[in-house]
């Protein structure tokens, strides 16, 4: 049983470009988080989607944006990159959105030079 | 605001006990994790209790809950080499699917 795969695992972008990554949920889960890890810090949480709508955002800006589609497979688009945007790119899927337990992706790993 | 605080490193020789340590701000959180970080990889869920709960155990692992001190700690039995990591610590209040995590502590297991 695939568990939370994400795409691509390391991607290397300059400031100003626009990158898109993709996660696929465990398998029966349909509920997408997405969260921000920079080095040396916990996780940051983006944003949630299901039922292909964006439920909960946490403290992003509109360059962070997102995508759910039917299948329950999820895109992150972060636009006009900066240096900070340098992060591993989390991926979690639950069963709900208000499941109590997420399980995550091994991330995707964003330098921006 | 919600806040939650790890000490950043740990140090503990195999076969001792650990503990980590964790403190919280959100007084409406109702569930609280702890994850498992190893190089290169993503979250491990390890275990979580609910609010109204005060202990969980399970095998190695003892999760202990003072809910008055806003106060979350993590022992592990009988260390091993394979468990030096990143621990994280986190909660769920009321907003489904926000869970706010602390900075992690690493653990260093030494033979």
């Amino acid at each position: 049983d695939a568990g939370v795969t994400q795409s691509p695992t390391h991607l290397i972008k300059t400031r100003g470009q626009q990158v898109t990554l993709r996660c696929s949920p465990k398998s029966g889960h349909d509920t997408v988080s997405w969260y921000q890890q920079a080095l040396g810090q916990g996780p940051q949480f983006i944003f949630q989607y299901y039922e292909e709508e964006e439920r909960q955002r946490g403290n992003f800006p509109d360059r962070f944006s997102g995508h759910q589609f039917p299948n329950y497979s999820s895109e992150l688009n972060v636009n006009a990159l900066l240096l900070g945007d340098s992060a591993l790119y989390l991926c979690a899927s639950s069963l709900s959105a208000g499941a109590n337990v997420l399980t995550f992706g091994a991330g995707s790993r964003l330098t921006v030079l | 605001g919600e806040d939650v605080e790890q000490s950043l490193f740990l140090s503990v020789r195999e076969g001792d006990s650990s503990v980590i340590n964790c403190t919280y701000t959100d007084s409406s959180s109702t569930y609280l994790y702890w994850y498992k970080q190893e190089p290169g990889a993503g979250l491990q869920l390890l275990t979580y209790i609910f609010s109204n709960m005060d202990m969980k155990q399970d095998q190695r692992l003892t999760v202990l809950l003072n809910k008055k001190d806003k106060h979350l700690s993590l022992r592990i039995a009988d260390t091993q080499t394979g468990d030096s990591a990143i621990y994280f610590c986190a909660e769920r209040g009321d907003s489904w699917g926000k869970f706010q995590f602390g900075a992690g502590t690493q653990v260093v297991v030494t033979p």
